[in-house]
């Protein structure tokens, strides 16, 4: 079956370095996307990656793995508006995105 | 950038009655639409993939007589709840594809919040 996994919840510090790894499992694979979601509104789109590597986006970056069925997204120099929930999402064969749950991250001052 | 709207933002209705819920593409072509329910601090759950001038495939345990998906063209898709119940009370989200995007990136509406009386 296809399945995505990413840590429930995760805590730092503003002004510090997180980063949060998904792993994923699908029927073919067309790329790896990470999203934004705030509390109480619609995701946003962070990132993609389809090559092995790391695609680095201001503070923010993402890595794949496809070998592995790995992603990562780091966040650098972490501010308070940073909080929020950060969804791995790949696309399968069928160009259609599979969720993970989502990693709900917590930036305490 | 691509744009989507979707409208209403919100709506209260009583119990036993049906919502319709509109998603647009502002600047954009889209073929394909999915409708998506989140429930509170739950993930994204696809019920439907929306193609315009076809029926829409719905995800198993999606009724498709109570979640009705209407997409006449290629840039309005519409998601009706019919017969509402509290239980649908909900965040309901439609993406669109934009064909011409290099990667098939989904651009999100922000988002229907339906409470059921």
């Amino acid at each position: 079956g296809q399945n995505i996994d990413q840590p429930t919840e995760m805590t730092a510090t503003e002004g510090a370095i997180v980063q949060i790894n998904c792993t994923y499992q699908t029927s073919g694979f067309n790329g790896l996307f990470w999203y934004q979601q705030h509390a109480g509104e619609a995701p946003t789109f962070l990132s993609y990656n389809v090559l092995d590597g790391l695609e680095e986006k201001g503070r923010f970056s993402s890595f794949l793995s496809r070998s592995k069925g790995y992603s990562y997204l780091l966040l650098k120099e972490l501010q308070m508006k940073d909080s929020a929930s950060y969804l791995c999402a790949a696309m399968d064969s069928n160009y259609q995105l599979i969720w993970g749950a989502g990693t709900k991250l917590i930036i305490k001052p | 950038g691509a744009v989507v709207s979707q409208h209403p933002s919100w709506v209260i209705c009583k119990s036993g009655t049906s919502v319709k819920i509109e998603c647009r593409s502002l600047d954009f072509q889209a073929t394909t639409m999915f409708w998506y329910r989140q429930f509170p601090k739950q993930s994204l759950m696809l019920m439907a993939t929306s193609n315009e001038g076809s029926k829409a495939t719905y995800e198993q345990g999606v009724e498709k007589d109570k979640f009705l998906i209407n997409h006449a063209s290629l840039t309005l898709s519409t998601l009706t709840v019919t017969s509402a119940h509290p239980e649908d009370s909900s965040f309901y989200i439609c993406s669109a594809r934009d064909l011409a995007a290099d990667y098939n990136e989904q651009f999100f509406g922000p988002g229907t919040r339906l409470t059921v009386l």
